[in-house]
């Protein structure tokens, strides 16, 4: 499969700490996305990374990647109740048209 | 904003049925997406299309068609609704493949679908 994978699968954290997800991949990347879901929804766009960046900044999220280790982390500061959601990460392959994107990190901040 | 409507949030359906997804997108995407969702596989690609009355083979098109003839609209269709097609249906649009700023450009999502197969 080239499905990125992301871990933890849950993680529950108090409100005004800080949350970490990770996503690994397989192969090459022209970039990795990030998503969120809130329950019921659809998913929302967060932040884009391409493969020629190593870290990337939208307000409170930060977003490294690391291509040697085929690997990407999305960190959430001074996390909120309404940061309760899942995030996914989408990789686009080199070569390929799709967007592939993980089983998400199920994250409850609470408050 | 990007909008993309589906057209029902909640829908039931007997099996053996034809059904019908509608999605339609306000911002002039070439590209649009069906997924299916489902707890612990996260989205799975039923089909895309890149163009008008384009269309493309996801991961998983077994018992699904798609049409697309107009640019803003893209319907998934079940051509006869089996038991294992109960799912959460999300329809996506991006705009095209711009190889200068990394390719893949990002999706937008509607709201879902939530199809309950009898």
């Amino acid at each position: 499969s080239q499905q990125g994978e992301e871990d933890p699968q849950a993680l529950s954290i108090q409100e005004g700490e800080n949350a970490t997800m990770n996503c690994s991949y397989k192969t090459s990347i022209n970039n990795l996305q990030w998503y969120r879901q809130n329950s019921g929804r659809g998913l929302v766009h967060l932040i884009l990374i391409r493969s020629n960046e190593r870290e990337k900044h939208s307000g409170r999220l930060r977003v490294t990647l690391d291509t040697s280790k085929k690997s990407s982390s999305l960190l959430i500061t001074a996390s909120r109740a309404a940061d309760t959601a899942s995030y996914f990460c989408a990789t686009a392959y080199t070569g390929g048209f799709k967007t592939i994107f993980g089983a998400g990190t199920r994250l409850f901040v609470k408050a | 904003d990007v909008k993309v409507t589906q057209s029902s949030r909640y829908l039931v359906k007997r099996t053996g049925e034809k059904v019908f997804l509608e999605c339609v997108q306000d911002m002039d995407h070439e590209n649009m997406f069906w997924y299916r969702q489902d707890p612990g596989l996260g989205l799975r690609l039923i089909y895309f299309s890149y163009d008008v009355k384009m269309k493309e083979k996801g991961d998983i098109p077994e018992g699904y068609s798609v049409s697309r003839e107009k640019k803003e609209r893209f319907s998934l269709i079940l051509e006869s609704a089996s038991t294992n097609q109960t799912s959460m249906y999300l329809c996506a649009s991006s705009s095209q493949f711009i190889a200068r700023t990394g390719g893949h450009q990002p999706q937008h999502f509607g709201d879902g679908t939530r199809l309950s197969i009898l």
